[in-house]
């Protein structure tokens, strides 16, 4: 069974650098034939991919959004992270990490629980 | 940048059928995945590749697409159905709809 976790501060000060991470359990990262992701929900809003990451460190980010994200991955420990720097209270969301199939549909079948990260001095 | 398009909300009597619609420029040359979250819980895969089932979703939810317009069809919906539905995409990147928020009454 394909599990998910994030963690991660749920509180930072406005300015500052979030740092989420997403552990995986029950497959591995470096297997391939899957990308890892991050999409967050903003309270009562629809889903926003964030950025997608490969095993191999091949990366791709929604230019819709702010450049301010990175996406990483450190196969040792079978876990991919997200940063965020200088975060304002619109970065205020819930983050998931997904797991992404690498094919036709590129859908996630595989998410996390969420992270609520609230952005607040 | 692609978007697509779904009714904010819809209802629906128990029992009968509720139709979900998706739409987007060309949308029928893409594969459409749609995806369930009820509240306070994480989106569930629901449909993949149009109209594929993961294993362990009903039957009673079914996928199509064509043309501009992606279709989630629940049969006999049931009040544990009500929730929000996505539909998604890939694009030059991951796409999103807004959601539709089903209500089952």
């Amino acid at each position: 069974q394909v599990q998910l976790q994030e963690s991660g501060p749920g509180l930072v000060k406005p300015s500052q650098t979030l740092s989420l991470t997403c552990t995986v359990s029950g497959d591995s990262i470096r297997r391939g034939g899957y990308y890892w992701s991050w999409i967050r929900q903003h309270p009562t809003k629809g889903l926003d991919w964030i950025a997608r990451i490969y095993y191999s460190g091949t990366t791709s980010y929604n230019p819709s959004l702010a450049s301010r994200f990175i996406i990483s991955v450190d196969t040792s420990k079978n876990q991919f992270s997200l940063t965020l720097r200088s975060v304002t209270a619109a970065d205020t969301a819930v983050y998931y990490c997904a797991r992404q199939w690498d094919g036709s549909g590129n859908y996630f079948d595989y998410w996390g629980q969420g992270a609520l990260v609230t952005v607040s001095s | 940048s692609y978007e697509l398009t779904q009714p904010p909300s819809m209802s629906v009597s128990p029992g009968q059928t509720a139709r979900i619609t998706c739409s987007g420029d060309e949308l029928g040359e893409k594969f459409v995945g749609w995806y369930q979250q009820k509240p306070g819980q994480s989106p569930v895969l629901i449909i993949y590749e149009d109209s594929k089932r993961p294993s362990g979703i009903p039957e009673r939810f079914s996928g199509s697409n064509s043309g501009n317009t992606a279709t989630l069809t629940i049969s006999e919906t049931q009040a544990i159905d009500e929730a929000d539905y996505f539909c998604q995409t890939w694009d030059t990147f991951v796409v999103f709809g807004g959601g539709t928020k089903l209500t089952v009454l």
